[in-house]
């Protein structure tokens, strides 16, 4: 059974600060990996799509990257501001399933 | 401004009452999901959808049905509902179950009194 894992938990910095979030899967057969935000009381935005051939991406201030070997996913967020602050949330894809999510890393950037 | 859109908003419903959840895309995705979210926690799969069909039902209870009448629309219907159920209803539509994206709605907020 695929599981999902984010660490850290939670987070918080200074604005400004370069930070990366960690997203771990069980099993590396995944069609794709998606990282999502959502805001307290509001759906999930996606953020960044990596295919299973793919080695990262990235969309603006975001690059996200994937080892499906090791079970991987890091997404990079260059120069926060207080407006990143959400809850972030990774999810993987097997073929014929829908997403599985992590629990998420919740993140507060300070002014 | 999201593609998938959700109605309502809000709801509360007394465990007595029948109510519906609707859910509408007009991207051409034929593959559309049933997601709930309890507080602080990851969103977890219901239905899918797959051209108009149930492809998925992850073992949800029966007062819980999912009907998809044409392939821009998803409904949940609600009967007989407990105050467990209370959650965030997440409505979300891809190209196909594949390795397209998934798109998520704002949701419906559920409280069932």
């Amino acid at each position: 059974k695929q599981e999902v894992t984010q660490i850290p938990a939670a987070l918080s910095v200074p604005e400004g600060e370069n930070l990366v979030l960690n997203c771990s899967f069980t099993d590396s057969a995944i069609y794709n990996l998606q990282w999502f935000r959502q805001d307290p009381g509001k759906g999930l935005t996606s953020l960044l799509l990596i295919q299973s051939s793919q080695r990262e991406q990235t969309s603006g201030r975001l690059n996200a990257s994937l080892d499906k070997s090791s079970g991987r996913s890091t997404l990079y967020i260059a120069a926060s501001q207080p407006g990143d602050s959400a809850t972030y949330l990774c999810a993987v894809r097997r073929g014929g399933t829908a997403l599985i999510f992590g629990k998420g890393t919740t993140l507060s950037v300070s002014s | 401004d999201t593609e998938v859109t959700q109605t309502p908003k809000h709801l509360v419903m007394g465990m007595t009452n029948k109510k519906s959840l609707k859910c509408e895309q007009h991207m051409g995705h034929r593959a559309m999901y049933w997601y709930k979210q309890k507080a602080k926690k990851p969103p977890e799969l219901m239905f899918v959808y797959s051209y108009e069909k149930l492809s998925i039902n992850e073992s949800v209870p029966s007062r819980f049905s999912p009907e998809c009448p044409n392939s821009s629309l998803l409904n949940l219907h609600l009967h007989a509902l407990q105050p467990e159920d209370s959650a965030l209803y997440l409505c979300a539509s891809s190209q196909g179950q594949g390795m397209s994206p998934l798109h998520f709605g704002n949701g419906t907020r559920l409280t069932v009194t």
